[in-house]
Parts: structure tokens; C-alpha cells; sequence
């Protein structure tokens, strides 16, 4: 069965300091890939998608990923983390089934942005 | 604004009991989704509906039901077979189910039972 890892289940940085989450996927065929984050008290938001082309994707809020077809991943990235992106993040992937796009998602990684 | 809507935000109910949460979007979007979080899990898909009065089980239906008479509403009963039925229930919809869209999530429901 299709599966999404997220191995980082909590993560502590300090303000300024660089973010690299990991997400990878077991499904070796054509996928989409997905980060979402979820903001304390608010929405499930999308942070930035890959669908083709350039493996290297910006996302809102200074976020990025690269996909790494090779590695199957699509580690997420931010240069310097702000007290704001306190939230919990999503990876996930999702490929074309009978005509249905089943989204599957990792468990999440807790992030915690100290000022 | 067009959205996602879910309620109610909180909602407690009694052992043996069903319950139905509401999900109602304005986006016009065909495709509707249910899931469920639970904590150290991710996202789990209970059921999705591609079009008015059509709907699939997704991965974890059981004790679940669902209907789909109108395009903006995808109500969830969860019925007193579900065996553990205290989660966050998450509506998503996208303009379909058969193209690399994005899905876009409503507030969530969290549901306890006592």
C-alpha cells in the first residue's frame, strides 16, 4: 500500500535558524506531491504543491521543496523560521486511482519556533 | 467569501448515539472529501463523493455513512457502529476528483463522545 513518512514528529528550532523537514513516499509510479500546514486554531492550508517540471518548488511564506524522484522524496525548506511558522505540517501525495486522486498523508511534524 | 464551512466546531455526544456533522462549500466544486485526524496519525480519508448523489468509501468508512443530494453538501453521520468515534473531522472539496487539483480543507469538526 501507498505510504507517506514523516520522520521528524516534533521539531524545536530557535528563530533565524534553518528548517528541513523530510517526507517520503513508497509509490513509484506518477505522483503529486503536496505540503499542507496546519496553524494553531486555523484551516488545514496548502503550502506549496508539485505536480511537473522544475523539481524545485516555492511555496507561500518563504517555504520550498524539492522533489527527489530518485530518493522519492519532497523534503520541505525554509532558510530562517519565524515565530509565526509554529504549526503542524503535512506532507503529501497522491496519484491517479480508477479516475479518483486519493490523497494520502504522512502523520505530521510538530513544529515549534521559539522566539 | 467562498469557502468551506463545518459545523458544529465542537460537538459531544453520548455512547450508543448517531450524529450527523455538516460540511457545506460554495466553490462549486464537484468533488467532496471526509477525513479524520487523530493525533500522531495524519489524515485519514472515510469517504469522498466525485458528483451529486455518487459517493465512495475511502479507507476507513466502517460506522460511517454518508449523502450527497446537493452540490455544496456532504454531510457525515457517525453512527453508533463506529467504534471509536472521538477525533477532528476535516471536510475538503476540489473541483474534481479526476484531475491533479488541489483540495482545500474547511475548520473541522471535533467530535467527543462520552
Amino acid at each position: 500500500a501507498q505510504s507517506v513518512s514523516q520522520h521528524n514528529h516534533h521539531v524545536i528550532l530557535s528563530e533565524a535558524a534553518s528548517l528541513e523537514l523530510g517526507c517520503n513516499y513508497s509509490y513509484g509510479g506518477t505522483v503529486n506531491l503536496f505540503w499542507y500546514v496546519q496553524y494553531p486554531g486555523q484551516h488545514l492550508q496548502l503550502l506549496l504543491k508539485y505536480f511537473s517540471g522544475d523539481p524545485l518548488v516555492k511555496g507561500i511564506k518563504g517555504f520550498e521543496a524539492e522533489f527527489i524522484k530518485s530518493k522519492f522524496s519532497f523534503n520541505l525548506r525554509k532558510p530562517s523560521v519565524q515565530w509565526s511558522d509554529t504549526a503542524e505540517y503535512f506532507c503529501a501525495v497522491s496519484r491517479m486511482n480508477t479516475g479518483f486522486q486519493k490523497l494520502v498523508f504522512g502523520t505530521g511534524t510538530r513544529l515549534l519556533v521559539s522566539p | 467569501d467562498g469557502g468551506i464551512t463545518q459545523s458544529p466546531k465542537y460537538l459531544f455526544r453520548k455512547e450508543g448515539q448517531n450524529v450527523t456533522l455538516s460540511c457545506e462549500q460554495n466553490l462549486n466544486h464537484d468533488a467532496m472529501y471526509w477525513y479524520r485526524q487523530d493525533p500522531g496519525q495524519g489524515l485519514r480519508l472515510i469517504y469522498y463523493s466525485q458528483i451529486v448523489n455518487d459517493f465512495q468509501k475511502g479507507d476507513i468508512a466502517e460506522g460511517y455513512s454518508v449523502s450527497r443530494e446537493k452540490k455544496e453538501s456532504f454531510p457525515l453521520t457517525v453512527t453508533s457502529a463506529q467504534k471509536n468515534p472521538t477525533a477532528f473531522y476535516l471536510c475538503a472539496s476540489s473541483i474534481e476528483a479526476g484531475r491533479t487539483d488541489t483540495q482545500y480543507f474547511g475548520p473541522g469538526t471535533r467530535l467527543t463522545v462520552l
